[in-house]
């Protein structure tokens, strides 16, 4: 079926590090989301990508949509404390009315 | 969000008992969801509702069912439950794209 692999599982940096996390597709997405969970939080919207190549920042936060639009990924920059979490993206593919979830990428930042 | 509720937060049963778990939104969207979270397994789709009469099994649906109530409102049913559904089950709402996640029911099955 359909799958949405999303790398690393876990990264642990120190303050001020800069991270990245990857998510790659099985078959072409129409768009792709991000969520932040905050730990013992419920996920929460970040950004949508549907152009193929498609670029978006947020402050610190870049996000990318790969040409052929089965990868993207989460670029945070010089990271703080308050960016500890788990990151997930979600695709949607063709004609599936439903998200594909990647698994997640658990980020923790050392002060 | 507390655009979306969803009760009991938390709830610990034991094996074979029905439980309910509640959503409701004043988001005014069609779309509903129900999700599972384990460690490690990220969320997994249970079931899905784009309106009061379209209800889609997800991915993991075997062992739960689901009521539409209103479109504001989408229960998740455990029908007799057991311990490997011991888990933090989130519901969902959305438009078209972005989807408003609940606070989440943590259940506990003993």
């Amino acid at each position: 079926g359909q799958q949405v692999m999303q790398i690393p599982q876990y990264q642990h940096v120190q303050e001020g590090e800069d991270f990245t996390t990857y998510c790659n597709s099985s078959t072409t997405l129409s768009n792709i989301q991000w969520y932040k969970q905050r730990p013992g939080g419920h996920p929460v919207f970040l950004i949508q990508l549907v152009k193929s190549g498609e670029v978006k920042k947020q402050k610190r936060l870049t996000f990318q949509f790969g040409e052929a639009k089965k990868n993207s990924s989460l670029h945070i920059t010089a990271t703080q404390t308050t960016d500890v979490g788990t990151y997930f993206c979600a695709g949607l593919a063709g004609n599936n009315r439903k998200l594909i979830w990647g698994l997640g990428t658990s980020l923790a930042v050392n002060p | 969000d507390a655009d979306v509720t969803q009760t009991p937060r938390n709830r610990i049963t034991k094996t074979g008992k029905r439980i309910m778990l509640e959503c409701s939104q004043t988001k005014g969207h069609d779309r509903m969801y129900w999700y599972r979270q384990d460690p490690g397994l990220g969320l997994r789709l249970i079931y899905y509702s784009f309106d009061v009469k379209d209800i889609n099994k997800g991915e993991i649906s075997d062992g739960y069912s689901v009521s539409r109530q209103a479109q504001a409102k989408f229960s998740l049913s455990l029908e007799s439950a057991i311990p490997n559904q011991t888990a933090l089950y989130f519901c969902a709402t959305s438009f078209v794209g972005e989807q408003f996640f609940g606070p989440g029911t943590r259940l506990t099955v003993l």
